[in-house]
């Protein structure tokens, strides 16, 4: 079965600085696999997606990620965080079975950041 | 704003009471999801509807049960209300050219 972990619960660092959010991702074949942002009191935005091709994807906001298969990981990163980035991320792979698009999301991390 | 729309944004009600949310996809995606997010459960998947047949389960209580129309909006149906059943629920749909999905604003249920 599929599944995704998001190693980090809470993640704090200062405005300016570089992040880099963990995922793994357990899955059979070639994944599809998303990074999602959650606001406070708001819905799931959709940051970024990989499917095939370049490793390295650009999302929205300045945010990146990158595909290694050797390690099963598809990790987040953003050269110099802003106060607004502050968030809950959740990663996410999918589909999951036959005839289905359903996805596994990770259990988020949470990214605070100081002035 | 993802294009997908819930209502209503908050919802307050008793214990055993039914509530009733409602959900429409993005113009022209035939798949619609709902989840539950809690602290304590985090996010978790109810059911998938794809054109108006149900396509896929996940967690969803027997008191819960959700239907797609034929305009392709769909309302989740949670029954005998429990304490525990306050959460955000969220809707989701998709029908691009891959399994990403976009999310509604959800729905603030607390149960009283």
């Amino acid at each position: 079965a599929q599944s995704v972990t998001q190693p980090d619960i809470h993640i704090t660092v200062s405005e300016g600085a570089s992040l880099e959010l963990r995922c793994n991702y357990s899955y059979g074949a070639t994944p599809y696999l998303f990074w999602y942002v959650q606001s406070p009191g708001q819905g799931l935005q959709l940051l970024l997606k990989y499917f095939s091709g370049d490793t390295l994807v650009q999302g929205i906001k300045g945010f990146e990620a990158e595909f290694k298969r050797s390690q099963s990981s598809f990790n987040l990163r953003k050269p110099s965080v802003h106060g607004s980035d502050a968030a809950e991320y959740f990663c996410a792979v999918g589909p999951e079975g036959y005839n289905t698009d359903k996805l596994s999301f990770g259990t988020g991390t949470r990214l605070q950041v100081f002035p | 704003d993802s294009g997908v729309t819930q209502t209503p944004k908050h919802l307050i009600t008793a214990t055993g009471q039914r509530v009733t949310l409602r959900c429409s996809p993005r113009s022209g995606d035939l798949s619609v999801y709902w989840y539950q997010q809690s602290l304590d459960q985090g996010l978790q998947f109810l059911i998938q509807y794809y054109n108006g047949e149900e396509r896929a389960k996940g967690n969803i209580l027997e008191r819960f049960s959700a239907q797609q129309f034929p305009d392709l909006h769909s309302e989740l149906n949670l029954s005998s209300l429990e304490l525990g059943d306050s959460a955000l629920y969220f809707c989701a749909s998709s029908g691009g050219l891959g399994p990403e999905q976009y999310f509604g604003p959800g729905t603030r249920l607390t149960v009283t």
